[in-house]
């Protein structure tokens, strides 16, 4: 099974922050990886697709890069409705996809 | 507009059977898969498996197989996971998604329902 590691675990940061989430695998993805957003008590949304594809109505400030076994998602300035959980998932082993453990920012 | 619909909480107790319904609106239910994700209170989230709309076909998850079915009806384009023999470890809030598959190999979950919360107590 391909494994995701997120870091870090969660971080602090202010509003118009640059804020960096990693996100490796254990073995070569390619650019199979999605990233999702999850505000508690909601359901997770859909960010970024093919390492660095935006979803359709997702702002502009996020952004993905990455390939092989490494990603970033990237909050260029962080804004209060930001604050949430962020997951990683590898899509490379379709159907059978695994996502990290997550990171969690918080307001500093 | 797409809308994923779940059905409501359930309390069950350990060694019985769930089923979650999920009721898609809003898109050619038949053009997408649909897959399921739970969380367990506080936790990550675990991906449990797929059925494809265009033949019928299921995956699960390796720690789930065995205990967990997913079918779909297409004259209500409605989607249920059934998981059976619950224990505690299985207290979750299950997530139905739309699963959005091309040629190039993408594959990943564009809707989402708004989640069963499902408790196993005694």
């Amino acid at each position: 099974d391909i494994q995701m590691t997120q870091s870090p675990s969660s971080l602090s940061a202010s509003v118009g922050d640059r804020v960096t989430i990693s996100c490796r695998a254990s073995q070569s993805i390619s650019s199979f990886l999605n990233w999702y957003q999850q505000k508690p008590g909601k359901a997770p949304k859909l960010l970024i697709y093919a390492a660095s594809s935006l979803q359709s109505g997702v702002p502009s400030r996020f952004s993905g890069s990455g390939s092989g076994t490494d990603f970033t998602l990237t909050i260029s300035s962080l804004q209060p409705e930001d604050f949430a959980t962020y997951y990683c998932q590898q899509s490379y082993s379709t159907p059978l996809l695994t996502f990290g453990g997550g990171t969690r920012v918080e307001i500093k | 507009q797409v809308h994923l619909v779940q059905s409501g909480v359930e309390v069950k107790k350990p060694g019985a059977s769930v089923k979650v319904s999920c009721k898609a609106s809003g898109y050619t239910f038949n053009n997408y898969g649909i897959s399921w994700v739970r969380q367990a209170p506080g936790q990550g989230l675990e991906w449990m498996g797929w059925i494809s709309l265009y033949n019928g076909n299921t995956n699960y998850a390796q720690n789930l197989q065995g205990r967990v079915t997913m079918t779909t009806d297409t004259s209500t384009s409605t989607a249920y996971m059934e998981l059976r023999s619950l224990t505690s470890d299985d207290t979750a809030t299950y997530y139905c998604a739309r699963v959005f598959y091309d040629s190039s190999g993408y594959f990943y979950f564009d809707y989402w329902g708004q989640g069963t919360l499902v408790t196993v107590s005694s």
